[in-house]
């Protein structure tokens, strides 16, 4: 069954700075990898999402993530941090057989001004 | 606004009650997923029906219940509750049964207080 593992509960990072949110997965297929966003008292929103077209994926508010089949990892990033960032993020996989996504624990990003 | 609508939005209930929570997908999604949100367990996958049937079986309890109508809602229903059950119970929609790796949109969940 395919799995993710977040590297880091929380992350704290000034504003301005760059954003790096780790994920590594574990799928026995290709895998479908998503990114979503959870601001307080919200519902997950849906960042980008890696289907294996491009290796690199851009997304929603400045957020992009590369695929790196060789080290199993889709970490997210983003240059310059913004106040309005601060939020839970979620690493989640498929292995696209219909099967249930799975999730990461999350990652709780703050951003300090 | 994902287009994925719950309801009730928060409940508060009693231990050993019963409680239904409700889902409208987005329009034209055959697949509905449900998803518990703790803070010791983080998000956990439920269940998923794809246009009415059973497609896949997570941490579901054998004291929680799901279905999905032939209108393509969906409704939880949990019982026998314990305080334990206190958590946000996401319902999440997608076009297909998730073989293309189809997005799934979140609704914004239902918070569920046992006291």
């Amino acid at each position: 069954a395919q799995s993710v593992t977040q590297l880091g509960s929380h992350v704290s990072v000034s504003e301005g700075a760059l954003v790096l949110l780790r994920c590594n997965y574990s799928s026995s297929v290709p895998p479908y990898l998503f990114w979503y966003v959870q601001y307080p008292n919200q519902g997950l929103q849906l960042l980008l999402k890696y289907t294996s077209a491009a290796t690199l994926v851009k997304g929603i508010n400045g957020f992009e993530a590369e695929f790196k089949k060789s080290e199993t990892s889709f970490h997210l990033t983003k240059p310059s941090a913004h106040m309005r960032d601060a939020a839970e993020y979620f690493c989640a996989v498929s292995d696209g057989t219909g099967n249930d996504m799975r999730f990461g624990a999350g990652t709780r990003l703050t951003v300090k001004p | 606004d994902s287009g994925v609508t719950q309801t009730p939005k928060h409940l508060i209930t009693a231990t050993g009650q019963r409680v239904t929570l409700r889902c409208s997908p987005r329009s034209g999604d055959l697949s509905v997923y449900w998803y518990q949100q703790s803070l010791d367990q983080g998000l956990q996958f439920l269940i998923q029906y794809y246009n009415g049937e059973e497609r896949a079986k997570g941490n579901i309890l054998e004291r929680f219940s799901a279905q999905q109508f032939p209108d393509l809602h969906s409704e939880l229903n949990l019982s026998s509750l314990e305080l334990g059950d206190s958590a946000l119970y996401f319902c999440a929609s997608s076009v297909g049964a998730g073989e293309t790796g189809n997005t799934i949109y979140f609704g914004e969940g239902s918070w569920l207080t046992v006291v």
